[in-house]
């Protein structure tokens, strides 16, 4: 069964702070995701990466940054974080060839204060 | 810009109901339609649409496209409570790595 994990369920910051989200998939995918999901507005794709240390911007990539160093971990980062990022997070991944049949993880709630 | 939109936008129903919910789209080079069910965690794959007029099915639930109409539509039939969900939509076009996801709809199955 393919897994992808993320670091937390749930995480409370404040307004400024740097956040640091991590994805961590364990079936050799070479594609990775991060996207944000807001009540009314479904999921929108902030970045992804189909190769290690290879970004591309999503639709929504303002205020947010990636990192790619190893091919089975991906990071979010929120160089400083505000209140309209507040949401819930979701990594996932593909094969390569395959962008269509993405695999989920469980999603982080992020609440900025 | 390619685009989804789900309809209704949430559903309140008993046990035993058939429902119906509807995904259209707008996308440059359709590929693919895909449905994701959605709990209190990771959406997990339900089925993918290329071809127009083949219903796809798996037990309760079933799906089909209509390419010319450019919409899908989800099935369920029998409803249980373990059906409660978001229901997604999302649509691959030309371009490259992205899908568009539709808002989702929210199902609500009552006892």
């Amino acid at each position: 069964d393919v897994k992808v994990t993320q670091s937390s369920r749930y995480l409370v910051k404040r307004t400024g702070e740097k956040v640091f989200l991590e994805c961590v998939q364990d079936m050799d995918h070479e594609n990775m995701f991060w996207y944000r999901q807001d009540p009314g507005l479904g999921l929108r794709l902030i970045y992804f990466s189909y190769d290690v240390k290879m970004k591309e911007k999503g639709d929504i990539p303002e205020g947010y940054s990636v990192s790619r160093e190893k091919k089975e971990r991906f990071s979010l980062i929120l160089e400083s974080a505000s209140t309209n990022q507040t949401s819930m997070y979701l990594c996932a991944s593909s094969w390569e060839g395959r962008w269509e049949t993405q695999y989920f993880g469980p999603g982080t709630r992020l609440l900025v204060l | 810009e390619d685009k989804v939109v789900q309809s209704p936008l949430s559903l309140v129903v008993h046990e035993g109901d058939t429902v119906t919910l509807n995904c259209s789209y707008e996308v440059t080079n359709f590929r693919s339609l895909l449905w994701y069910k959605q709990e209190k965690k990771a959406p997990t794959f339900l089925f993918m649409l290329t071809s127009s007029g083949i219903e796809k099915k798996s037990g309760r639930l079933s799906s089909i496209l209509d390419k010319k109409e450019l919409f899908s539509i989800l099935n369920i039939t029998a409803t249980q409570t373990g059906d409660s969900a978001i229901y997604l939509c999302a649509v691959w076009g030309t371009s490259y790595g992205k899908l568009t996801f539709g808002q989702g709809t929210i199902l609500t199955v009552h006892p």
